[in-house]
């Protein structure tokens, strides 16, 4: 089981970045998945989850309005939309795998967002 | 919303000790608790899902207890390798995580 994000970097207040989160070693189609994120020396935050189908999404009170979460099954492939960022946002963020929503049994490595003027 | 509080927020202990990290949660649960294992740097590892059940690789010193509103994880004697801060997660509503704990060596 591989999870690979990639597209952090350090950006401006109100700028706009796009993660993904590409899977291999599992049928990706299959699992319900989430970004958590981790904000430097601070505890675990998950962010938001869709489905094995994508039917299915929901969003942590702190992102909601900002983030969007999807996924494409065919390039097994989850990603993470995320307009009008905050310096608060500042976290290393993971993908995860979960079945049917479940506990994460499967993490990537993380990829650092910088939210700084 | 769910809260999660584990206790203590630190802990150092000896190699060879048996230790253990109490969770509580604000409403029940049930027995839908995960607790996981991240060191400095790295991603968070499953160790324990549903309260008790223990994740395949995982060594059998980690043991998790508890339903409801109040759980522990207990590891029964510490080895070099389990320093490091230990998270609890809910996940019978959406998820939440605890705050951690910070196992150190004393």
């Amino acid at each position: 089981v591989q999870l690979l994000e990639s597209g952090g970097g350090l950006l401006q207040p109100g700028g706009s970045l796009r993660l993904s989160c590409a899977a291999s070693g599992f049928t990706f189609s299959d699992y319900y998945m989430s970004w958590i994120r981790q904000a430097p020396g601070k505890g675990l935050e998950w962010v938001s989850y869709i489905s094995s189908s994508g039917s299915t999404i929901y969003y942590a009170d702190s992102v909601k309005g900002r983030f969007t979460i999807s996924r494409d099954n065919a390039k097994n492939s989850l990603y993470l939309q995320m307009n009008s960022l905050r310096a608060e946002d500042t976290a290393v963020y993971y993908c995860a795998k979960s079945d049917s929503g479940s506990y994460f049994e499967g993490w990537g490595q993380g990829t650092l967002v910088t939210v700084s003027s | 919303d769910i809260q999660m509080t584990q206790s203590p927020s630190t802990l150092s202990a000896s190699v060879g000790d048996r230790v253990t990290i109490t969770c509580r949660a604000s409403q029940s649960i049930s027995s839908w608790l995960a607790w996981y294992q991240q060191k400095p740097g790295g991603a968070p590892k499953l160790l324990i899902y549903k309260a008790s059940s223990l994740e395949s690789g995982v060594p059998s010193r980690f043991s998790g207890s508890g339903s409801g509103t109040e759980f522990t994880l207990t590891i029964s004697s510490l080895q070099p390798d389990d320093f490091a801060t230990y998270y609890c997660q809910e996940y019978n509503s959406l998820y939440t995580f605890g705050q951690g704990t910070k196992l150190e060596i004393k």
